[in-house]
């Protein structure tokens, strides 16, 4: 069945650094391909998605291409502020799932000043 | 445009006995979720309703869990009796429906649940 894999946490990074969190995934269909961030305490938030391979999502600063060919989704951030610190998940959605999201296990990150 | 309305939003109970939470979902959107956040891992789909059908419960552990949609708008989850194991955050979801550019999925806040 479809599954997501993210690197595991928590990543720390002094603030203003380059951040990356990889994730790949595994789909008999063409999925579409999310971000979520989850704030302490609250619900996820939908970060950024992708629906087509090439297609670039970003918002707030973070962005991710769907890469088909290497089946990877990896968030990126130039440059991370205090309030980045949350724990993010990968997650996709095909219609041979009745478009259920399908999450990794989150990726923790922890920015310091 | 208000989002998914979620409450409780904490609930402690005892073991074996029963508890219900409830999901608003945002104005219009057909197709409803609910997953489970066992803490540290991420979420998985319990049931999924399209107006008020059923989708998909195949992860659901119906021996104890029941969820309803009645008039296709919000929806009530219960758990009864419940379980140590089911200490978790039971999240609502909702989608304009489920076909390719209706698909993504707005959140709740989440009720997060502790069985003593």
């Amino acid at each position: 069945g479809d599954s997501v894999t993210q690197m595991e946490g928590p990543v720390t990074l002094s603030e203003e650094a380059f951040l990356t969190i990889n994730c790949t995934y595994t789909a008999t269909g063409y999925p579409s391909l999310f971000w979520y961030v989850q704030y302490p305490g609250e619900g996820l938030q939908l970060l950024l998605k992708a629906t087509k391979a090439d297609d670039k999502g970003s918002n707030k600063g973070f962005e991710a291409t769907y890469r088909k060919e290497t089946t990877s989704f990896h968030l990126e951030k130039g440059s991370v502020q205090v309030s980045d610190s949350a724990v993010y998940f990968c997650a996709l959605s095909d219609r041979g799932s009745s478009y259920k999201l399908i999450f990794g296990s989150g990726t923790r990150l922890l920015v310091r000043p | 445009e208000a989002g998914v309305a979620q409450s409780p939003r904490y609930k402690i109970i005892e073991k074996r006995q029963s508890v219900a939470f409830w999901c608003n979902p945002i104005s219009g959107h057909a197709t409803l979720y609910w997953y489970q956040q066992i803490l540290g891992q991420g979420p998985k789909l319990l049931i999924q309703f399209q107006n008020n059908g059923v989708v998909d419960d195949s992860q659901l552990p119906k021996d104890r869990f029941s969820a309803e949609r009645l008039k296709g708008v919000d929806s009530t989850l219960k758990i009864q009796p419940a379980k140590l194991e089911d200490s978790a955050v039971y999240l609502c979801a909702s989608s304009l429906g489920p076909t390719s550019g209706q698909e993504t999925q707005y959140f709740g806040p989440g009720t997060r649940l502790l069985v003593l």
